[in-house]
Parts: C-alpha cells; sequence; structure tokens
C-alpha cells in the first residue's frame, strides 16, 4: 500500500525558507507512471496547488508561488522535497504532498500523505 | 491561468435529500475535471476523475458530469457521513487548479 509522509518543522520564522520533504513508502518515487506534488490548505480556508516534480527532476510551479518555491527530488531516499523562501503569515497552512499518476495522459492527485501543519510566526 | 469557480459556498440540506454542486471554468477543460471530498479534519480524497469516472470505493450515490466548462457532482440520496468540503480540480495540464469549494451540511 503507498504512503506518503511528509515532515519537516511545524513552526518558521517571517521571512525565512519553509522547508519539507515527503517520504514514500510502498512505491517508488523513480517510476515514470507518476508526478509528486505539494499542496496546501490554510487554516479554515480551500486547497491550494503548489506544484509538481517529476523523478527527472522536471517541475511544474503554481505561478503564483513560482518565484518562491523550489521542488527537489531524491531516487536514493524515495524522497522529494519542498521550499518556500520568504514566508510570511499568509504562508500558514497545512502541507499535503501528493502522487498525481501519468497514465500516458492526465490523472488527479490519487494518493495523499496526511498533511503537516506550518505555522509562520516570529 | 484557468479559474474554477464553486457554487453554492456552502449548503445544508436533509439526509436522503438530492444534491447538486456546481463547478465552473473559465475556459474550456474537456473532461479533465475532478472532485474531491474532504471531511472535517481530514485528508482530501478524490471522488471522481474524467468529470464522470468513480474512484474505487466510492459509493454509486456520487455522481459527476459534464465537459467543457461546466460541471456538476450530485449525491443523489444524502447521509450523515457525506457532510464534508466538496472541491473540484481541473487537470488537463501540468499546471493545476482547484476551485474554492462548497461545504455540505445535515439540515
Amino acid at each position: 500500500q503507498l504512503q506518503l509522509q511528509e515532515s519537516g518543522p511545524g513552526l518558521v520564522k517571517p521571512s525565512e525558507t519553509l522547508s519539507l520533504t515527503c517520504t514514500v513508502s510502498g512505491g517508488s518515487i523513480s517510476s515514470s507512471r507518476y508526478y509528486w506534488g505539494w499542496i496546501r490548505q490554510p487554516p479554515g480556508k480551500g486547497l491550494e496547488w503548489i506544484g509538481s516534480i517529476y523523478y527527472s527532476g522536471t517541475t511544474y510551479y503554481n505561478p503564483s508561488l513560482k518565484s518562491r518555491v523550489t521542488m527537489s527530488v531524491d531516487t536514493s531516499k524515495n524522497q522529494f522535497s519542498l521550499k518556500l523562501t520568504s514566508v510570511t503569515a499568509a504562508d500558514t497552512a497545512v502541507y499535503y504532498c501528493a502522487r498525481r499518476p501519468d497514465y500516458s495522459g492526465w490523472y488527479p492527485f490519487d494518493y495523499w500523505g496526511q498533511g503537516t501543519l506550518v505555522t509562520v510566526s516570529s | 491561468d484557468i479559474q474554477m469557480t464553486q457554487s453554492p459556498s456552502s449548503l445544508s440540506a436533509s439526509v436522503g435529500d438530492r444534491v447538486t454542486l456546481t463547478c465552473r471554468a473559465s475556459q474550456g477543460i474537456s473532461n479533465y475535471l475532478a472532485w474531491y471530498q474532504q471531511k472535517p479534519g481530514k485528508v482530501p480524497k478524490l471522488l471522481i476523475y474524467a468529470a464522470s469516472t468513480l474512484q474505487s470505493g466510492v459509493p454509486s450515490r456520487f455522481s459527476g458530469s459534464g465537459s467543457g466548462t461546466d460541471f456538476t457532482l450530485t449525491i443523489t440520496s444524502l447521509q450523515p457521513e457525506d457532510v464534508a468540503s466538496y472541491y473540484c480540480q481541473k487537470y488537463n495540464s501540468a499546471l493545476l487548479t482547484f476551485g474554492g469549494g462548497t461545504k455540505v451540511d445535515i439540515k
């Protein structure tokens, strides 16, 4: 059974960099059949797609966050990561990692991690 | 950028009612539309993809329809366990967008 688990600091100071890692178990992140993504949800609000990454390192970012986001993949550890720079209180949210299939066509996210709350505060 | 607009933002209905949620895309997206269910305090769950295909294990009281810019999610007989927020998402490219969500409660 595929599982995704987010990890990283739960508290980040304003202007600093938010760093999260998603560890994938029960499947290989190196498969050409999947993209891996990050989604966030501010408390009491809706879902926002942050970006996606392919095992090769190809990335796609939400245009509204693109200037602050970097995603990377570590196939040796079966992990992918998110960095968000210059954070403010508006970046406080539950951050989810998820899998997006690529079965010779576009598909939505089908497996999600449990999410991790990141609070931006001094 | 394609915007996704959901309506209503919230609704209350009685157990057994037929409930219809709407999602509109600002440009045509063919049938690349997914619906997610998020119960309070839980992780979003994929309900429907390709506008009308039920994900494995999803009860048959859920159905989706639409193509192009206008889509609907219908719950034919609302159950207490359906209390949740429902989000649509367009996925016709590498760039993804969620709708703002519809919160469904029991009256």
